[in-house]
Order: C-alpha cells, then sequence, then structure tokens
C-alpha cells in the first residue's frame, strides 16, 4: 500500500535558523497536504500541493512539490518559537489520506 | 463555524470496558474519518464514511472497534472490550468533499485504558 516517509523525525533548530524537511512516496500522489500540530493540540491543515514542481509560500514556509509528484519539503527560514511543534506531511491518492510520521521541532531561544 | 466537535476530551477506563467516542462534523461536510494517533505508529486511519455510508474500514484494528454514521451529523467510535494497547488520542475530522479538501480535526479524545 501506499507509504509515506518523512525525514528528519526530530529537528533541534537555533532561533533564526532555517530548516527543511522532506517527504518521500513510494506512490505517485495526487495531491500532498501539509499539516502542524501544536504540542497537546491537534493537526491543523497548512497548505495542498496539486501541481507537478509546485511551489507555495507562506509568510517564512516555502513548500515545493517534486516534478515525479512522489515528493515534497517544508522549509522554514529565521525560525521563531512559534514554530514548535510537529509537521506533517500526507500524501493523497483517491480519498485515502497517508501522513507521515511527522517533523517534530524544537526551537532553542 | 464550530469546527469538528468530540466528546469526551479525556476518557480512563479499565480494561474489558465498553468505550464510545463521539463526533460532530463540521456543517456541510460529506465526508468523515477517525484516526488513531500514538507515538510508536502515528496518525493512523481507522474509518473513512462519505455521505454516512463506511467506505474503507480496512485500517479498524480488529473486531473489538466499530464505528457508526447514523447522519451527516453525527458518529460514534466504539471500543468492546477496551484493552491497554487501545491507549491513544482518536482523532475525528471532516472533510467538504473528497479528494482534494483539507481535513478539519476535532481535539481529539484521549484514552486511557488500565
Amino acid at each position: 500500500g501506499q507509504q509515506v516517509m518523512q525525514i528528519p523525525q526530530y529537528q533541534h533548530v537555533q532561533e533564526g535558523e532555517d530548516f527543511t524537511t522532506y517527504c518521500n512516496s513510494s506512490t505517485t500522489l495526487s495531491n500532498i497536504q501539509w499539516y502542524k500540530q501544536r504540542p497537546g493540540g491537534h493537526p491543523v491543515f497548512l497548505i495542498q500541493l496539486v501541481k507537478s514542481g509546485e511551489v507555495k509560500k507562506q509568510k517564512r514556509l516555502t513548500f515545493q512539490f517534486g516534478e515525479a509528484k512522489k515528493n515534497s519539503s517544508l522549509h522554514i527560514t529565521a525560525t521563531q518559537t512559534t514554530d514548535v511543534g510537529t509537521y506533517f506531511c500526507a500524501g493523497q491518492n483517491d480519498y485515502k489520506l497517508s501522513f507521515g510520521a511527522g517533523t517534530t521541532v524544537t526551537v532553542r531561544a | 463555524d464550530a469546527g469538528v466537535i468530540q466528546s469526551p476530551r479525556h476518557e480512563v477506563t479499565e480494561m474489558g470496558q465498553e468505550v464510545t467516542l463521539r463526533c460532530k462534523p463540521i456543517s456541510g461536510h460529506n465526508s468523515l474519518f477517525w484516526y488513531r494517533q500514538t507515538m510508536m505508529r502515528g496518525l493512523e486511519l481507522l474509518i473513512y464514511f462519505n455521505n454516512n455510508v463506511p467506505i474503507d474500514d480496512s485500517g479498524m484494528p480488529e473486531d473489538r472497534f466499530s464505528a457508526k454514521m447514523p447522519n451527516a451529523s453525527f458518529s460514534t467510535l466504539k471500543i468492546q472490550p477496551s484493552e491497554p494497547r487501545d491507549s491513544a488520542v482518536y482523532f475525528c475530522a471532516s472533510s467538504l468533499r473528497m479528494p482534494n479538501s483539507p481535513l478539519h480535526f476535532g481535539n481529539g479524545t484521549r484514552l486511557t485504558v488500565t
């Protein structure tokens, strides 16, 4: 079945630095979605990428969808303490949304 | 928009007891999902309903788990009998339509089975 792998599992970042989390699917996806879950909270939708090679930005967050529609990345610049949480990618085929294991981000002030 | 509403927020029960988790999706959403989250296994899809009909229940662990959606505004996930390994956070999520719509998650139910 469809599997979505996400790395790294943990990311410890100095405030102000950049980091990237990567997502890879074993199958071609119709779209990929990204979610953020704060500690003790629930996943909250951030963005959806549909087109091959698509790039979208939300302030300091840049999302990319690979040309083959099998991988994606999230790059955060100038990390802030508000960026703390777990970032999940979720790859979709038909109705099925398969979540990666998530990247848990902690920030050193 | 009140969002997806789940109850209870926390449930502590003894092994062997029946547990019922409840979910009210966002009005107008025709897709509903139950997910389970644990440290070991991450977010797992348990069951998916479309227009109140179960479409995919392949993620339901075993016969002890059952889910219903009697109408568009209510769903339940039942575990009978519960076991300690069922301890997890259970999320309900709804979506306007599938595919290509984001999921809106409820706050979850943290279940502890002792």
